[in-house]
Formats: C-alpha cells, structure tokens, sequence
C-alpha cells in the first residue's frame, strides 16, 4: 500500500525557535511537492523536488528530498508567526497512473 | 498565465439535494484535471481525475460523479447529496510531464 507519512501532525512552536517536519513515503519515486494551506483557504504549491539530494530554499523554509531514505524535510528557520499553517507533502507515482500521493498534513501553529 | 476557477465558493444545501461545483483553467490546453475533498482537519482524498474530454477516472466509489465537457471544464455533480458529502471540495489542474497541481480556491460544502 502507498502511504505518505508526516511527522509531527501538528506542531505549536515559538517564534524564533527553529523546528523540521518530516515526510516518509513508502514507494518509489524521485519527485515530491510541498504545499502550504492557510486556515479555510485553498493550497498554494512551495517546492518542487526533482532528484535525490534536491534541496529548495525560499525564506525561511528550506526543503531537501532523499530518495534513498524516501524522505523529505522542510525545516523552519528562525520561526515568525506568518508562518502559521498546515503544510502537506505529497509524492508523485506514475503506476498505474500518474497520481500524488499525499500527506495528512501538518498544522504548524508559531506563537508570537 | 493560468489560472483556475471554481465556484461556488460557499454552497448550504439540504441532504438529498443535487449537486454541481463547477472548475475551468484558463491559459493552458490539454490539462490534467483533478477533483479532491478535504474533510475537516484532516488530507487531501482524490475523488476524480481526467486526462482528457469525456476521460474521466474515478478513485472512490460514491454517490459524487465529474464530467468535462470541454478541454478546460471539470464538474462535479451528485443526484443526491448525503450528509457524509460535506467537505472543502478542490479543483486542481497539472501540466502533462509530471508537473505539480495547482489548486483552486475551493467550495465549503454544508449539508444540512
């Protein structure tokens, strides 16, 4: 059975501090997206990872895909409280169709 | 650019009641189209998915079905709704090539 599992599921944290969440998929692929979703709002896609050892840098949020390990991090920097959302991975397959694979999410919430 | 449209953006409707939540893409041709509902608090579950007109794959087996009429309309419809129906239902669209889905805005489904 695929299966798309994220770590911790949900997270409350301290601006400033610095925290990874982690994403182990239990197929094969070489691709991974990270989405972000903001409270009753729709998904907006952050990284694409293309390759193992692929790693995507943007602000404060820094991605990195092994797929050797199958597994994904997306690490925090230095946490503001914008960063407050609920953030999926999801991992491409393309047997017997191409289809992602997703996450159940992990809500990050970043106390001001 | 493209972009994607989906409506309504909020819909109350009675148990029993029909259904129709409408999507279109805009700036690109030949999509792949997608159809997922996310229950509260919890990850995305792929309802439908399409590679072309009048080419529709269904994951779940359910009351819902999805049509596409034209290349850039993807619609979800129901004979009758049941309470177990109620969701954030969204329409996403990729590129072909394994290219990451971009989401739309979403419909909050109430079923009273």
């Amino acid at each position: 059975e695929l299966k798309v599992e994220q770590n911790p599921l949900f997270l409350s944290m301290q601006e400033g501090k610095n925290y990874t969440i982690y994403c182990n998929y239990s197929t094969t692929s070489d691709r991974l997206y990270w989405y972000r979703q903001d409270p009753g709002k729709s998904l907006e896609s952050l990284f694409v990872l293309l390759s193992n050892g692929a790693v995507k840098q943007e602000g404060r949020l820094m991605a990195s895909l092994d797929t050797k390990a199958r597994l994904s991090t997306l690490h925090i920097t230095a946490a503001v409280h914008d960063l407050s959302a609920t953030y999926f991975c999801a991992v491409v397959v393309v047997s017997p169709h191409y289809q992602l694979i997703w996450g159940a999410g992990t809500k990050l919430i970043i106390k001001p | 650019s493209q972009t994607i449209h989906q409506w309504p953006a909020t819909l109350v409707q009675p148990v029993g009641s029909p259904l129709s939540l409408e999507c279109t893409v805009e700036g690109t041709s030949n999509p792949n189209l997608y159809w997922y509902r996310q229950a509260a608090g919890r990850g995305l579950q792929l309802l439908f998915y399409s590679v072309g007109i009048g080419q529709i794959s269904s994951e779940v087996p359910q009351n819902l079905s999805a049509s596409r009429p034209q290349d850039r309309q993807f619609i979800l419809s129901s004979k009758k709704l049941l309470l177990s129906d109620s969701g954030f239902y969204l329409c996403a669209w990729s590129g072909r090539n394994q290219r990451p889905q971009h989401f739309g805005d979403g419909t909050r489904l109430s079923i009273l």
